[in-house]
């Protein structure tokens, strides 16, 4: 049983496109995360979720939307797609304590042509 | 051999030797470090972490150590083998919220 899972692996789309990308956990855990890794590896926190509340929202473009249906998922929709929203994207979740780290999904690798 | 992870740097090891991946964090208030292992095609992996409070955690073949003084992480592996060629990130809470800040991550590679 995969502990959390993205949906698609891989998308490729047109610029202009919106898309949405799917995370699930089921680990229980109270908090989840959307985290940008660039082609230099730079993993950035985009949002995060605690039960279904939204607690991180960093600088990035209102095009940007997640949405929590219930706290075993976050996903995350992209208006109008541009070349540099080329990059993979990570969902996470985490115990809702300092004692744990973070559980990733295997990612999803976005390409904007 | 050692190697500072503030660009994506390559830390080339034999197998069977011990390696050092440093890690120097910003946030003097941070509590709570991290080390993640990524391998190629997946999501970062967590390996040990280690609360501001102690300055060395053991695992099963890696030891991470924290300076406070000068800011400065590391995680040693022993015996490296070629399963352990990964990017390896180090990571601080810097929030209250479990808002974790990743490092830039250094690249591992063993040599057989």
């Amino acid at each position: 049983d995969t502990a959390v899972s993205q949906t698609p692996k891989y998308l490729v789309t047109q610029m202009g496109n919106d898309k949405s990308i799917k995370c699930e956990q089921n680990l229980g855990h109270d908090t989840m995360y959307w985290y940008k890794q660039d082609s230099k590896k730079f993993l950035k926190i985009m949002f995060s979720y605690n039960n279904k509340e939204l607690i991180i929202n960093e600088t990035v473009p209102n095009r940007f939307s997640p949405k929590s249906p219930d706290k075993a998922h976050l996903n995350l929709h992209i208006n109008s797609l541009e070349l540099g929203d080329s990059a993979v994207y990570f969902c996470a979740s985490s115990q809702d304590s300092p004692n744990y780290g973070y559980t990733f999904g295997s990612g999803t690798r976005l390409t904007v042509v | 051999g050692e190697s500072v992870g503030l660009h994506l740097p390559t830390l080339s090891v034999q197998e069977g030797d011990n390696s050092i991946i440093n890690c120097a964090y910003s946030n003097s208030a941070s509590d709570y470090f991290i080390w993640y292992k990524q391998e190629s095609g997946k999501g970062p992996q967590f390996i040990i972490d280690i609360r501001s409070n102690m300055d060395k955690r053991q695992g099963q073949r890696v030891t991470v150590l924290l300076n406070k003084t000068v800011k400065h992480l590391s995680l040693q592996i022993a015996a490296t083998q070629p399963g352990d060629s990964a990017v390896y990130f180090c990571a601080e809470n810097s929030g209250g919220y479990q808002k974790v800040t990743f490092g830039t991550g250094t690249k591992l590679q063993v040599i057989p």
